[in-house]
C-alpha cells in the first residue's frame, strides 16, 4: 500500500494479558517510529528505529513495553502483562532517512479491561 | 531540541484566514520548524517545514521571523475539515524523533 498500515485498528484485552501491535511502514522508509497517544493527551514518543543502527529506546515507559524491527521492513510493538493505563492509541510512523517527514498511520486502539 | 510555545486553542470563521503562532524563543541556527496537525481519530499529517526563509505549498503558508524566534502557520481560507490539533515542532534535520508538544486545538466554525 501506499501508505503506513498498523494492525488491528482497534484491540480489546484483558489485564495482564500480552499484546503485539503490527506496524507496516512505506516501502524504502528507514526510519520508523511507535508514539503513544492518550486521551484527550498529546503524543508521547516511545522508540525509534533507523535502518541497522540501534534503537533508541529511551521513551519505553517500561520493561514491559518491547519493540522489534527486522531490517527496514515490519516492526512490532509488544506489551506485557498489560495495564489498564496501557490503554491509548498507538502510532506508528515512518520516514526517509534524511527527510523529516513523518508519515503516520491510523493507528491501534488498545483497551486493557 | 528547542521547546515551542502555542496558544491552547484558537477559533476562526471559515473562509478567513487562519493565524496560527508558534514560538521557539531558544531555537538553534540548524533547527527546522516543523508543523503537523492531528485530526481527529487520526494520525497526525505532515503540512510544511522550514529553516529561515518563508515557504509556501499547497496546503499552508509558513511565516518565520526574521530572528528565528517565532514563526506562524497560516491556512488562507480554512474549511470545517481543517478543525484539528495543530503542532509546532522545532529539530535538527537528521537523527531521532519528533517531539510533539501540546499543540493549538484549531476550531473553524461557519
Amino acid at each position: 500500500g501506499a501508505g503506513v498500515s498498523q494492525s488491528p485498528s482497534n484491540k480489546v484485552t484483558e489485564k495482564g494479558k500480552d499484546v503485539e501491535l503490527r506496524c507496516d511502514p512505506i516501502s524504502g522508509h528507514t526510519a520508523l517510529y511507535w508514539y503513544r497517544q492518550r486521551l484527550g493527551q498529546g503524543l508521547e514518543f516511545l522508540i525509534y528505529f533507523q535502518g541497522n543502527s540501534a534503537p533508541d529506546k529511551s521513551g519505553l515507559p517500561s520493561d514491559r513495553f518491547s519493540a522489534e524491527r527486522t531490517g527496514e521492513s515490519v516492526s512490532t510493538l509488544t506489551i506485557q502483562r498489560t495495564q489498564q493505563e496501557d490503554s491509548a492509541v498507538y502510532l506508528c510512523a515512518s520516514s526517509l532517512d534524511r527527510v523529516r517527514k513523518l508519515f503516520f498511520g491510523s493507528g491501534t486502539q488498545l483497551s486493557v479491561l | 531540541d528547542a521547546k515551542t510555545t502555542q496558544p491552547t486553542s484558537m477559533d476562526c470563521a471559515e473562509g478567513r484566514a487562519a493565524n496560527l503562532p508558534c514560538n521557539h524563543s531558544t531555537i538553534s541556527g540548524n533547527e527546522y520548524v516543523y508543523w503537523y496537525r492531528q485530526i481527529h481519530s487520526q494520525g497526525p499529517q505532515y503540512i510544511i517545514h522550514g529553516l529561515k526563509n518563508n515557504e509556501t505549498n499547497e496546503m499552508a503558508s509558513l511565516i518565520i521571523t526574521e530572528d528565528r524566534k517565532s514563526s506562524t502557520l497560516i491556512l488562507p481560507h480554512a474549511t470545517l475539515r481543517d478543525t484539528a490539533v495543530y503542532y509546532c515542532i522545532v529539530r535538527v534535520n537528521a537523527g531521532n524523533m519528533l517531539t510533539f508538544g501540546g499543540g493549538t486545538r484549531l476550531m473553524v466554525k461557519p
